[in-house]
């Protein structure tokens, strides 16, 4: 029944290690993204795909490399991890129209992220 | 480029009291408006939203009107629960380069509700 579900809710890992982040929509949405949410709470949009094409790619470290191998998948691959990386990571997802722009978002439950 | 400002938390009201969270929000075109709601340990979660001018939005007890001669969306509930205890998120859409929809979160208010 999970919209947007995200895995793991936790990962605890070492600097310099490479780690992904795996995402999944079943509502039918064809725009998903990643979000990234600090200790503040505060909410960066990090990329979006829509139909598998990148759309939005923000100033993000090109450590950090999205992939979607469909429309309902969006992964999130991090290198050589640092500790300002430790946050929480957002999986959403929205319906496109080139009509409107109020489509909500739906997000998963997130990936607590800790580099030790 | 596009802004949203929030009022700064956290909020603490006793049960039953009158809330505003103020949202002030920055926009070169017309936008549509959201609040969304994190309960502790999950997601972002849509409570209501506004596409044009004057619209209101409702759900779950809580409004919020659009406002474009103030450039507001300030969200309010006449008597606040316990379980209302949660970061809120002020966000706005709008069209982004190539046409797509982008969204721009506010900084999130956190409100406690005590018995």
């Amino acid at each position: 029944d999970t919209a947007v579900s995200q895995t793991p809710k936790y990962l605890v890992t070492q600097m310099g290690n490479d780690k992904s982040i795996k995402c999944e929509q079943n509502l039918g949405h064809d725009t998903m993204y990643w979000y990234k949410q600090d200790s503040k709470k505060f909410l960066k949009i990090m990329f979006s795909y829509n139909n598998k094409e990148l759309i939005i790619n923000e100033t993000v470290p090109n450590r950090f490399s999205p992939k979607s191998p469909d429309k309902a998948h969006l992964n999130l691959h991090i290198n050589s991890l640092e500790l300002g990386d430790s946050a929480v990571y957002f999986c959403a997802s929205s319906h496109f129209s080139m009509k409107r722009i109020n489509s909500p978002l739906h997000f998963g439950n997130g990936t607590r992220l800790t580099v030790t | 480029g596009n802004s949203v400002t929030q009022m700064e938390g956290p909020v603490t009201l006793s049960e039953e009291a009158f809330l505003t969270i103020n949202c002030t929000y920055t926009a070169t075109g017309y936008p549509s408006l959201f609040w969304y709601v994190q309960y502790p340990g999950e997601g972002l979660q849509l409570l209501l939203k506004a596409t044009k001018a004057d619209d209101k939005g409702s759900n779950k007890g809580f409004e919020a009107t659009y406002r474009k001669e103030t450039t507001s969306f300030h969200l309010e509930k006449g008597s606040v629960q316990v379980s209302d205890s949660a970061v809120y998120f002020c966000a706005l859409s709008d069209r982004g380069s190539g046409g797509y929809q982008k969204v721009t979160f506010g900084t999130g208010t956190k409100l406690q509700v005590i018995p």
